[in-house]
Order: structure tokens, then sequence, then C-alpha cells
């Protein structure tokens, strides 16, 4: 069956950065996008972007360009997402989810709760 | 860009009908599919409708899906409520390449 399984909690400083993984079984890893979505504590979901893993490009969130690194290897089925200059607004459950076609994102990773604390 | 905008919280009893709305702000709704997904405390969402009106396998057949163009909005159906159906529901859409969320309706099953 499909599955991601993402990498696991992370606590980070203020002004560093983070690095999420998600790697991608039962599916073949570049024939979907991959789309990063965030939820900050007690918030809703925000999309951050999507990288297609064939092509290697990428559409990121106003909100994150000039911030924000989704990258893939589709040698070992897994993508990447890189958040710098960290700050504690920063502190979420990052998503990674495959893009089923028309936006769908479906199945969602498990979660990767990074928190950002000094 | 546009924004969806969904109720805060809506509740309702047992066996009852809830319906959640999603409303576009700028553009029509029908112009991108819309997807709701459901999203239980401590997991990662799961979709319940796709495309508009679409139901994955395994999701009961008491969601129902549908667009209303005359109020621009997206509306989600869960009929005959059940305890588990408690869980906040999300919608989303897209704009070109980009996603776009709602914010969200918590649904409390009383």
């Amino acid at each position: 069956q499909v599955q991601l399984v993402q990498s696991g909690a992370e606590v980070k400083k203020p002004g560093a950065s983070m690095k999420v993984s998600c790697k991608a079984s039962g599916y073949t890893f570049s024939d979907h996008h991959v789309h990063w979505v965030r939820q900050a504590p007690g918030q809703g979901l925000e999309w951050m972007g999507r990288i297609n893993p064939k092509s290697g490009g990428t559409n990121y969130a106003q909100k994150f360009q000039g911030r924000v690194t989704m990258t893939s290897d589709t040698s070992i089925s897994t993508a990447y997402m890189e958040l710098s200059r960290l700050t504690s607004d920063d502190t979420a459950v990052y998503y990674c989810a495959r893009d089923r076609g028309v936006n769908w994102l479906d199945p969602w990773g498990p979660g990767s709760l990074v928190t950002v604390s000094s | 860009n546009f924004m969806l905008t969904q109720p805060h919280s809506v509740s309702e009893s047992p066996e009852k009908t809830v319906i959640i709305s999603c409303t576009r702000s700028r553009g029509s709704v029908a112009s991108n599919y819309v997807q709701w997904y459901q999203q239980r405390p401590g997991s990662a969402p799961t979709t319940v409708i796709y495309e508009d009106d679409q139901r994955p396998s395994g999701v009961p057949d008491r969601f129902s899906g549908s667009i209303d163009s005359s109020s621009n909005s997206a509306t989600l159906t869960i009929s005959g409520l059940k305890t588990e159906d408690e869980a906040d529901y999300f919608c989303q859409s897209y704009d070109g390449t980009n996603g776009v969320f709602g914010g969200g309706t918590k649904l409390t099953v009383l």
C-alpha cells in the first residue's frame, strides 16, 4: 500500500535551519508531485509548496519564498523540505503528502514535529 | 489568490445531519476541484471527499460533497452522525499550482 514515512521530531534554535524527509513506498515515486503542508499547534493547515520528483520543478507559497527549498532523490524515493532562518512561529507539525492528481493530497505522511526554541 | 472560509465550529446530535460550508472569496468555486479532509486529534488528515463530490473507497456514504455556484461554496454533508465523526474538517482547493486550505471546522457530535 502507499505509504509515506517522515523523519522524527526535532528541536531547533532560532536562526537555524531544519530539513524534513519523506520516504515514499508502494507507488512510482517520480509519477506524483509531493506537497508539504504545516500545522502550527492548535491551528489550521498551511500549504507550503510542492515538488515534481521527476523534473525537480517546484512551486512555493509566496510566504516561504526565499526561505524554503524542496528537493527529492528518486533513487531512494525520498522528498525533502528545508526551511531556513527559523523563528518560534515555525514551530509546527510538517506533513508531506502525495498528489493523486488535480491537487488531491492523499495519503499524508504522519507528520514531523519541529519545535523552535532557544 | 483566493481564500476559503469555513465556519469555525459546528455541533449536532448523533443520527442528525450536518452541513459544513467552504466559501471561495474570489473566482468561481467550480473552476478548481475541492477536497475535504478529516483530521482527528494527533493524526494526519485523511480524505473524505475529492474532486468536489467523489468519495474514496472506505469512506462511508454518509459523507457527501457538492458545490453551489450561487453561493460560490463547496459543502460537506455528513448524515447519520456518529460520535466517531467528531473531528476537524478542512476544505482544500488550488489557485493555479498553489494549494489553498480553508481554516477548518471543528465538528462536535453531542
